[in-house]
């Protein structure tokens, strides 16, 4: 099994509906974090915990928002889904200081908003 | 601020040709770590190297190496002997390195991404 879990794997859904991505971790890190991707883009960081009571934007969050369950599960949600949220998104999951720096990442969930 | 910039959006060679991806960086910190990820058409991001700013050796891993200069903000990636396996989408990134600054949020931060096409 995948050590950092996304689900669903693919989504399509409508504009003006409520959406939530879902990420688990088996890891045991601390730090969470939630990605976009688009074409030519690079990957963006939408939000970003620390712990469970640690949650802080990142530089594109506007429109999305964030519930950490738990030390292992991180969820994102699209309030109000617009087609220009249709994108590649990624969790990702790092351990927190004295950590070698590198990101694991979830296989990745594909929206599509129509 | 903090900025990765691959210049190369698309390349396309032949099998067996070497081939080397672009990736210059910016940032004020003294200590950062650098970073090559990959993605195959399978979309899952595939880590490939991590690199200290402290050590500017070269790294060589199998048909696979990475250029480090500071002196030009550069971490170039060459592949040597391409083959239709290496067709991915390449991402570098920059991440301050953890445990030094209070408030790091650990993040990474991405390059555009360079696309490879290997053709047979």
């Amino acid at each position: 099994d995948a050590d950092v879990t996304q689900t669903p794997r693919n989504r399509i859904t409508k504009t003006g509906k409520r959406i939530m991505l879902e990420c688990s971790q088996t890891k045991g890190h601390d730090r969470m974090y939630w990605y976009r991707q688009d074409p030519g883009l690079g990957l963006r960081l939408i939000y970003y915990s620390f712990d469970v009571k640690d949650i802080n934007k990142g530089e594109i969050s506007d429109g999305y928002s964030v519930s950490r369950q738990a030390q292992a599960k991180f969820s994102l949600s699209l309030e109000s889904a617009i087609p220009n949220q249709t994108a590649l998104y990624f969790c990702a999951t790092r351990q927190g200081q004295g950590s070698s720096g590198e990101l694991f990442f979830g296989e990745g969930s594909r929206l599509t908003v129509l | 601020a903090q900025k990765v910039t691959q210049a190369q959006t698309e390349i396309s060679v032949v099998e067996k040709e070497d081939v080397t991806l672009d990736c210059v960086y910016e940032t004020r910190d003294t200590t950062y770590y650098l970073f090559w990820y990959k993605q195959p058409p399978s979309g899952e991001l595939v880590f490939l190297i991590r690199r200290n700013s402290f050590d500017e050796q070269n790294e060589i891993s199998g048909r696979y190496s990475w250029n480090f200069q500071k002196s030009t903000s550069s971490f170039n990636f060459t592949i040597t002997a391409s083959q239709v396996v290496d067709s991915a989408v390449y991402f570098c990134a920059l991440s301050p390195f953890p445990a030094i600054y209070s408030g790091n949020t650990g993040k990474l931060i991405f390059g555009q991404g360079t696309t490879l096409q290997v053709k047979p």
